[in-house]
């Protein structure tokens, strides 16, 4: 089983100023049919999760700019580039190239 | 718009059986692959069980293989999850969520299901 480790568990950060978190996996995430599924949600407090990135780097419908994906293999990253008081809440990696794991989740909040 | 809503959570003793649905609107269900999601409160999310469009193919987390069944019916437009033999570690909120290029684009409210005597 692909195992997904976040780093930082926490974050707190100044609003407007950026933020990162890193998502590891046990496993490279390239499919056989090229793509690395890795995408990165969102679930504010008391609200179901919400998509932000797929396919490692491709922003969802509606979500804003400041929000960005990067990385490759097993290495990956989401990026805020400057965080919005709305921006609260939990932060999962999920793959999705073999079954499905999310890491444990990285909790943002403001300073 | 585009919808997903869960329901059939609740209290149930242990080795007891629940039924949870989710009812999809506003897409053609039966062209998308669905998953069920649980989170116990204030934990992280974990996968549970998937399902593909015509229901021909399901997949299961090891923790409840032999005890949970996906099925859906595309003319009901209705996703379910049949949890049979639950434990007290099967407490947790229960999401649906539909699959798109191996991501999770849209998800319930989630449904609540408690196991204790």
């Amino acid at each position: 089983d692909i195992v997904m480790t976040q780093t930082p568990l926490s974050s707190p950060v100044t609003l407007g100023q950026p933020a990162s978190i890193s998502c590891r996996s046990s496993q490279s995430l390239v499919h056989s049919d090229g793509n690395s599924y890795l995408s990165w949600l969102q679930q504010r407090p008391g609200q179901p999760p919400r998509l932000l990135i797929y396919k490692i780097s491709n922003r969802f419908s509606g979500v804003p700019d400041r929000f960005s994906g990067s990385g490759a293999g097993t290495d990956f990253t989401l990026k805020i580039s400057r965080v919005e008081a709305e921006d609260v809440g939990v932060y999962y990696c999920m793959q999705a190239t073999q079954s499905n794991t999310f890491g444990q989740g990285t909790k943002l909040e403001i300073k | 718009e585009v919808q997903l809503v869960e329901s059939g959570g609740g209290l149930v003793q242990p080795g007891g059986s629940l039924r949870l649905s989710c009812a999809a609107s506003g897409f053609t269900f039966s062209s998308y692959w669905m998953h069920w999601v649980r989170q116990v409160p204030g934990k992280g999310l974990v996968w549970v069980s998937f399902i593909n469009s015509d229901g021909s193919s399901t997949t299961y987390a090891d923790s409840v293989k032999g005890r949970f069944t996906i099925s859906r019916d595309n003319a009901k437009n209705t996703l379910y999850l049949q949890m049979n033999s639950l434990r007290a570690e099967d407490t947790a909120v229960y999401y649906c969520t539909r699959d798109v290029f191996g991501a999770f684009d849209i998800w319930g409210r989630g449904t609540m299901v408690t196991v204790s005597s």
